[in-house]
């Protein structure tokens, strides 16, 4: 069964740092795109960055040169390395494995998140 | 970078057809794809690419986009279809960021 589990989650206090784990099973992480996605309390969705097969990574602004995504291949998990963490980032994080293409008859491209862990809490608050 | 753009809140009577549209500039170069989610769980994948559906989706499930709108369209709603929908793609005018819908919350009367 394709599975993904995040853990890490919990309380720390502003200024503080956490590190998220998402280990895989039933596929391989590395030849994958593999994202992080979060969602504050009663908010909507918001992407949090993308890890690619080739190893390059990209983040959503809100958290750029703060988070750092990676993987272990040997482990088969993912990552997301949080520091200087705000009260704003107070939110379950999930990760996802991403999907995109091209479809040449129609000239059009598609991306999309096929497999979603359950998700970790992370409560920043003094 | 781009944004997608959905109403926040949309019903349907039990039985009938419902359509939860996204709008935004990246969609006339991206096949949105849409998440169910229902209160505390996970999202999960309903529609991707032209107009497909994982397994285990019903097929009262579909997608089309014109222009730059993408809609998800539940062609005879049931209750188990109450839940919070949201549309995703590639921000087409940020390399690399991926960017989601404010989220359509579906009443089933």
């Amino acid at each position: 069964e394709v599975q993904l589990v995040e853990s890490g989650g919990g309380l720390v206090q502003p200024g503080g740092s956490l590190r998220l784990s998402c280990a895989a099973s039933g596929f391989t992480v590395s030849p994958n795109y593999m994202s992080w996605v979060r969602q504050a309390p009663g908010k909507g969705l918001e992407w949090v960055s993308v890890i690619y097969s080739g190893g390059s990574t990209y983040y959503a602004d809100s958290v750029k040169g703060r988070f750092t995504i990676s993987r272990d291949n040997s482990k088969n998990t993912l990552y997301l390395q949080m520091n200087s963490l705000r009260a704003e980032d107070t939110a379950v994080y999930y990760c996802a494995r991403d999907k995109e293409g091209y479809y040449g008859d129609y000239d059009y491209y598609y991306y999309y998140m096929d497999v979603w862990g359950k998700g970790t809490t992370v409560t920043v608050s003094s | 970078s781009s944004e997608l753009t959905q109403d926040p809140a949309v019903s349907v009577a039990l039985g009938q057809t419902v359509r939860i549209t996204c709008q935004g500039d990246s969609l006339r170069s991206y096949y949105a794809s849409w998440y169910q989610q229902k209160p505390g769980q996970a999202p999960v994948l309903v529609i991707y690419g032209k107009n497909n559906r994982p397994s285990g989706i019903p097929d009262r499930f579909s997608g089309s986009s014109s222009g730059n709108t993408a809609s998800l369209t539940i062609t005879g709603a049931q209750a188990e279809d109450e839940a919070d929908y949201y549309c995703n793609s590639r921000d087409s005018t940020a390399n690399h960021l991926v960017i989601f819908g404010g989220g359509t919350k579906l009443t089933v009367l």
